[in-house]
């Protein structure tokens, strides 16, 4: 099966501008993370889709992200303006509803942001 | 908020070598994973632990999920060029829809053929 594909894998814009990365999860699941790792520091947590809800949005730096998966399917991660704090790389998992206790998510290979 | 301190932050071995990195936490965690990520691509789940006192194998590999579910430890025997890239800890608290992981900041490892 096709794994998780992100769009675009790298990006260089300016400061002040928009940038919006796309993410196609498995198909079939339900469950959508975006994840985001700034040089130097851990992954972090941005925020959780199942289906086409906001389940977490708890690690949204600011307003100036927004995120939206219409229909439950792809997902968009919009940054406007970017800011040069913004820079990273920004991962998305995607993962099935089991009932067992594997939760493991499988990731794309990431959009490296770079904002000048 | 929460960390996992994950050490050694870089590792340099020798191809055969047996390498040894771990994790620890102030807080509890219910469910333990390591991934290993290559360049250019995401992290990729090399072992998931879900008991507390829990030894699993993945080939080379062995992890342990520490008895106060708050530490794990990921062992790398006999190692090989195709080991190299950077080895994270992740750590979920499976409380309700929470699914998110807190994760360390890696574990980079260099192999010398």
């Amino acid at each position: 099966e096709a794994g998780v594909t992100q769009f675009p894998s790298h990006s260089v814009i300016e400061k002040g501008q928009t940038v919006t990365l796309r993410c196609d999860p498995i198909s079939g699941h339900d469950n959508l993370y975006w994840y985001r790792r700034v040089m130097g520091k851990e992954i972090k947590f941005l925020l959780h889709f199942v289906k086409e809800s906001k389940q977490d949005e708890s690690g949204m730096p600011n307003n100036r992200f927004l995120a939206e998966r219409t229909g439950g399917t792809y997902s968009t991660l919009k940054v406007q303006p970017a800011e040069l704090e913004d820079s990273g790389v920004y991962f998305c998992a995607s993962s099935q509803v089991v009932r067992t206790e594997n939760y493991g998510y499988t990731f794309g290979s990431g959009t490296r942001l770079t904002v000048v | 908020g929460q960390q996992l301190n994950q050490s050694p932050q870089s590792m340099f071995i020798q191809e055969g070598e047996d390498v040894s990195m771990n994790c620890t936490s102030s807080s509890i965690f219910n469910t333990w994973l390591w991934y290993k990520q290559d360049p250019g691509e995401g992290p990729v789940l090399l072992i998931a632990l879900y008991k507390a006192g829990e030894l699993t194998s993945n080939g080379r590999l062995t992890a342990q999920f520490g008895i106060t579910r708050k530490d794990s430890f990921l062992n790398i025997s006999a190692s090989i060029p195709s080991d190299v890239g950077i080895y994270f800890c992740a750590g979920q608290k499976n409380a309700g829809n929470n699914r998110k992981l807190i994760w360390g900041l890696g574990t980079s490892l260099a192999v010398n053929p």
